[in-house]
């Protein structure tokens, strides 16, 4: 069965400064790999997504994502963030019949 | 595009009554639609797959009497929480996948608002 890890449960950066948020994933194929941000009180939105292809693939927001295969790693970055960033982020891996996520990483930006 | 809807946005209910949400997919067909539950500060538990005319199919230790799940048509499915009780409050959302050649392909979930609800 297909699982996914985030290492960090809470990251703090500066309003400005790059983000990085980790992902590990565990799939005997080849995998749909997603990553999903949640506000406050919201549901989760698509930030983008590894099918296959080039393994830096470019989302929504200024993230971009690299697919490393050799580390069965999917890390999320961001070169400046903002102050409407803050947020929790969720990675998830796609199996044959759902999506399993990660037990995400809550990102919170300082002025 | 991809819009994913819910509705109510948030209910409160008596202990003992039903309550009823509706998912649609706003601007594709969704041949499958899930059910989530959050809890506070957790992950996404999923719930239950729901694929359109058939009957859903329930994540291990889903009580499938408590949860009804209604997905009668390629846009809308919803979830009935019967006789609902305090422990049933959460956060409740719904996902969508579109169908195969569609504008959005079959591969990705594309997720709705949420509904909270509050049972006293």
């Amino acid at each position: 069965a297909q699982s996914v890890t985030q290492p960090d449960i809470h990251i703090t950066v500066s309003e400005g400064a790059s983000l990085e948020l980790r992902c590990n994933y565990s799939y005997g194929a080849t995998p749909y790999l997603f990553w999903y941000v949640q506000s406050p009180g919201q549901g989760l939105q698509l930030l983008l997504k590894y099918f296959s292809g080039d393994t830096l693939v470019q989302g929504i927001k200024g993230f971009e994502a690299e697919f490393k295969r050799s580390q069965s790693s999917f890390n999320l970055r961001k070169p400046s963030v903002h102050w409407s960033d803050a947020a929790e982020y969720f990675c998830a891996v796609r199996g044959p019949y759902k999506l399993s996520f990660g037990a995400g990483t809550t990102v919170t930006v300082r002025a | 595009g991809a819009v994913v809807s819910q509705h109510p946005s948030w209910v409160i209910c008596k202990s003992g009554t039903s309550v009823k949400i509706e998912c649609r997919s706003l601007d594709f067909q969704a041949t499958t639609m899930f059910w989530y539950r959050q809890f506070p500060k957790q992950s996404l538990m999923l719930m239950a797959t729901s694929n359109e005319g058939s009957k859903a199919t329930y994540e291990q230790g889903v009580e499938k009497d408590k949860f009804l799940i209604n997905h009668a048509s390629l846009t809308l499915s919803t979830l009935t929480v019967t006789s609902a009780h305090p422990e049933d409050s959460s956060f409740y959302i719904c996902s969508a996948r579109g169908l195969a050649g569609g504008p959005f392909g079959q591969e990705t979930q594309y997720f709705g608002p949420g509904t909270r609800l509050l049972v006293l």
